[in-house]
């Protein structure tokens, strides 16, 4: 069975440090897919980034940055210089190529204080 | 991507009683999908719309307190039966398409928060 764990339930920073937030996966699956989502207070669901099993490379997008570890199961997010309007609930999650839907983590609620 | 509606956006209900969310897509999608998010929960997947057939339901969850439709590519319909406190939740529409890479990319709707009395 897929399961997803974010242990850090809240975050909270001042702006402008950089925060990450852990993310760690189990499957049996040797083909999958990692994502990451952002929900703000607004509670849509907006996508952030899709890797897949086959690439380990690290990925950045202007100050968001995301490492990938297969070795350790984890795929964790960095925001650098973080801003208020970080302030959301992050979700990781996983699906295989199988499987359609994806399996969600518990979600981490960062806020980031002015 | 696709752009997704939901109605009602909210709503307050009493117990007992059944409520129907709507699921609007802008273009035709193979997969939907319909998630609960309970209040300050993560995403629980409640059951895979299929066009054409019966929904596939996931563990815990059953056709008869969620019942759902899918009479075409762009449309699908979520009941909440015999409502409860417990039910109140926030019903989020999903849609899946594959990207380049052969991954299923979800884009959600804005969600149903439902209120229990």
């Amino acid at each position: 069975a897929q399961k997803v764990t974010q242990a850090q339930t809240e975050i909270s920073v001042v702006e402008k440090e950089d925060v990450t937030l852990d993310c760690v996966y189990e499957t049996r699956d040797t083909t999958y897919y990692l994502f990451w989502y952002k929900q703000p207070p607004s509670g849509e669901l907006v996508f952030l980034i899709r890797r897949n099993s086959f690439d380990e490379q690290n990925e950045i997008s202007g100050r968001y940055s995301w490492n990938f570890q297969k070795s350790t199961s984890s795929f964790n997010f960095t925001i650098t210089a973080s801003q208020v309007v970080d302030s959301a609930v992050y979700f990781c999650a996983l699906s295989d190529t199988g499987r359609r839907a994806l399996t969600f983590g518990s979600g981490t609620r960062l806020q980031v204080q002015p | 991507s696709a752009v997704i509606s939901q109605k009602p956006s909210r709503d307050i209900c009493q117990r007992g009683t059944s409520l129907t969310i709507q699921c609007q897509v802008d273009s035709q999608v193979t997969m939907m999908f319909w998630y609960r998010q309970q209040p300050g929960q993560s995403l629980t997947l409640i059951a895979t719309a299929n066009q054409g057939s019966e929904a596939t339901y996931e563990s815990g969850f059953v056709i008869d307190k969620f019942p759902i439709s899918r009479p075409n590519l762009t449309f699908s319909t979520l009941t909440v039966s015999n409502m409860s406190p417990e039910d109140s939740s926030i019903y989020l529409c999903s849609v899946g398409a594959r990207d380049f890479s052969g991954a299923n990319v979800l884009t959600f709707g804005a969600g149903s928060r439902l209120t229990v009395l």
